[in-house]
């Protein structure tokens, strides 16, 4: 079955420097890959998302980029801020109904102010 | 729209007891997914269901778990005779039917504290 690898599972940056985590998923069939973001005691919430048939993806001072040949995705914050500090988990989905998601092991950003 | 329900939010429950755990899902979502979060890892699939049918229960255990989502009311994530390591954040996510989106809309999960 699909299994997400996520790395690093911790990260710590300054207030304003960027932030990437990486994933890569072993299902060549992936074709739906969301980030959440939870908070601590709080349910994920989406963050950005991105589809097979786009490499790159951009919401404000968020970007996903997607290499299908290499099977890897990525998140990349920028101008990192105290109050995205969180865990952010990736996830990958093969089926045609999205939500039955495999997540990976999560990772947890901390900016420092 | 109210979002994906769950309740209770927190149960404690002695070991042996049965937990119940309920989702309703968004209005005009029919299908359902309960993940399990143990304390500081990441979500794991464990069932998926649409009204009155298990699609895809993969990632159950193989004993003392069950779901279901009836014609009518939320879907219900049963625990038999709860051991210690059952304590986790359990959270149903809803999404409509397939062809329309395909977001995955959390509810704020279940802690389950077993003593």
């Amino acid at each position: 079955g699909e299994n997400v690898e996520q790395h690093p599972s911790t990260l710590s940056v300054q207030e304003g420097d960027s932030a990437v985590i990486k994933c890569t998923y072993s299902d060549s069939a992936s074709n739906y890959f969301p980030w959440y973001k939870q908070e601590l005691g709080k349910r994920p919430q989406l963050i950005i998302d991105i589809r097979s048939n786009v490499g790159e993806k951009k919401d404000q001072r968020i970007a996903v980029t997607l290499n299908k040949t290499a099977k890897h995705f990525s998140l990349h914050i920028t101008e990192t801020q105290p109050e995205d500090s969180a865990v952010y988990f990736c996830a990958a989905s093969s089926s045609s109904n999205t939500g039955k998601l495999i997540f990976g092991q999560g990772t947890t950003l901390q900016v420092k102010p | 729209n109210a979002g994906v329900m769950q309740n209770p939010r927190h149960l404690v429950r002695r070991r042996g007891q049965e937990a119940r755990l309920r989702c309703s899902p968004m209005k005009g979502h029919s299908h359902v997914y309960w993940y399990r979060q143990l304390p500081e890892e990441g979500l794991k699939f464990m069932v998926y269901l649409q009204k009155e049918n298990i699609i895809d229960e993969s990632g159950m255990p193989k004993e003392r778990f069950s779901a279901e989502f009836p014609k009518e009311g939320p879907s219900i994530l049963r625990i038999q005779q709860v051991v210690r390591g059952d304590s986790a954040a359990y959270f149903c996510a809803s999404s409509p039917p397939a062809g329309r989106s395909t977001e995955a809309f959390f509810g704020q999960g279940t802690r389950l504290t077993v003593v």
